[in-house]
């Protein structure tokens, strides 16, 4: 079902720790997945992509895992920087549909 | 680096009136689309737009919303009879391709606050 909510989940970490962010995916048709991150009033910013034919991508800093036995993906920050506190949305796409799947959000809270 | 514009970033109205959120999509982009956002929740779609015609709708956007591209530039929303639940951010998106090819970009989003 949806997973809509006013509270989101936060995940706290020090300046300079590794942050991980997860995911779970609605639909085992989607092929292409995106995270992004959304500082306070601001649109979705991109931050990384996967194809459904890769399960591993690295950009710099981040990682982005993804399992499609579970459908699962996660968004890996490296030496996480206050800078890096936002809220991050994975969304996903299927292929021959013209819109992206929001999933619900996690905020990141980076403490010095 | 090109970017999406809207405008305007706040609107404040009262129900049951019109209002238009515009956009102006990256230059070369042939794929439009609009998202909201309300308070504390997640982004949801709206509708795509390609080829001047309406590709996808949501079941949010009903009868009360239509879209425009009115020239080369510009990409419209318009609620005709807001309600108090259109309060939301509206954010515009575009790209060149088509969203299962590419990555979507969007813009700073209107706040919309309807009274």
């Amino acid at each position: 079902g949806e997973s809509v909510g006013l509270h989101l989940p936060t995940l706290s970490v020090q300046e300079g720790d590794n942050s991980i962010i997860n995911c779970a995916y609605s639909n085992s048709a989607s092929d292409y997945f995106i995270w992004y991150k959304q500082e306070s009033g601001k649109g979705p910013q991109f931050i990384i992509d996967i194809r459904s034919n890769m399960d591993k991508r690295q950009g710099q800093r981040v990682t982005v895992l993804l399992n499609k036995t579970v459908k699962h993906l996660s968004l890996q920050i490296a030496a996480t920087q206050p800078g890096d506190s936002a809220v991050y949305f994975c969304a996903e796409n299927i292929r021959g549909y013209n819109k992206l799947i929001f999933g619900a959000g996690t905020r990141l809270a980076v403490h010095p | 680096e090109p970017e999406v514009t809207q405008t305007p970033s706040h609107q404040v109205t009262q129900m049951g009136q019109e209002v238009i959120l515009r956009c102006v999509p990256i230059s070369n982009h042939l794929y439009f689309y609009w998202y909201r956002q309300i308070l504390g929740q997640k982004v949801e779609f709206l509708v795509s737009f390609y080829n001047n015609e309406i590709s996808e709708k949501s079941e949010i956007f009903d009868d009360q919303f239509s879209v425009e591209r009115p020239d080369g530039s510009n990409f419209t929303l318009k609620i005709r009879s807001t309600k108090l639940e259109d309060s939301a951010m509206y954010f515009c998106a575009s790209t060149r391709r088509q969203p299962s090819q590419e990555t979507q970009y969007f813009g700073p989003g209107t706040r919309l606050l309807v009274l």
